[in-house]
């Protein structure tokens, strides 16, 4: 119940396409979905979070939708980049505890 | 630039020894927490301390060990070393118990295990 299912786990797309990254999770205790970027030989960042109360949230070119009857949750990138390469995390916590359960990890490459 | 720095970056060690892994945390941060990345995976929640103590620990042996000081900084100590221990060490600092999923991390420690 503490698994966080990650898909793809590699994904190409052209310079301003739309990346999406999907996960799903099994624990109906976690309260907490933040989405982690991380470049080669550098340590995760947060990239953009989300809690249940709303089904969508947007910081720039970056999404998050939120479905909580299907315990689902996913990752929009507009206008994808060259620069966007990395790799995506999604995660997710629960209010009780104090730790991050992650996915396994989506390998983004945006074609120039 | 996070804030959170650890040493050393790359450590080669053998089976059967033991290694410490040093992290500070960023300034003002009172929680610490280590996960370990193995290749091409997640990371791994190993354990976290807040306020010098152990509050909560993910699915490793007791071979794994930490330690908080009065400064917030840690150390991630690791016992009779094995070679599935091969990972990215990653500490991450944040403010509080409570958990928000806002932690800040490091660069992480690159451990080969021979």
């Amino acid at each position: 119940q503490q698994q966080v299912k990650q898909s793809p786990q590699s994904l190409i797309v052209q310079k301003g396409g739309i990346s999406i990254i999907n996960c799903a999770y099994e624990n109906t205790a976690f309260d907490y979905f933040p989405w982690y970027q991380q470049f080669p030989g550098k340590g995760p960042a947060l990239l953009i979070a989300i809690r249940p109360d709303v089904s969508e949230k947007k910081e720039g070119r970056f999404t998050i939708s939120f479905n909580k009857s299907a315990k689902q949750f996913s990752l929009h990138i507009m206008d994808s980049q060259p620069g966007d390469s990395a790799t995506y995390f999604c995660a997710a916590s629960g209010t009780s505890g104090s730790r991050l359960t992650f996915g396994e990890g989506t390998q983004l490459t945006v074609n120039p | 630039e996070t804030g959170v720095t650890q040493s050393p970056t790359h450590l080669i060690k053998t089976r059967g020894q033991q290694v410490t892994l040093r992290c500070s945390s960023q300034s003002g941060h009172n929680t610490v927490s280590w996960y370990q990345q193995a290749l091409g995976q997640g990371p791994q929640f190993i354990f976290q301390y807040y306020r010098e103590e152990e509050n909560g620990r993910g699915n490793f042996p007791p071979r794994f060990s930490g330690l908080q000081f009065p400064n917030y900084s840690s150390e991630l100590n690791v016992n009779a070393l094995e070679l599935d221990d091969s990972a990215l060490y990653l500490c991450a600092s944040s403010l509080g118990t409570f958990y928000t999923g806002e932690l800040f991390f490091g660069e992480g420690s690159r451990l080969t295990v021979l």
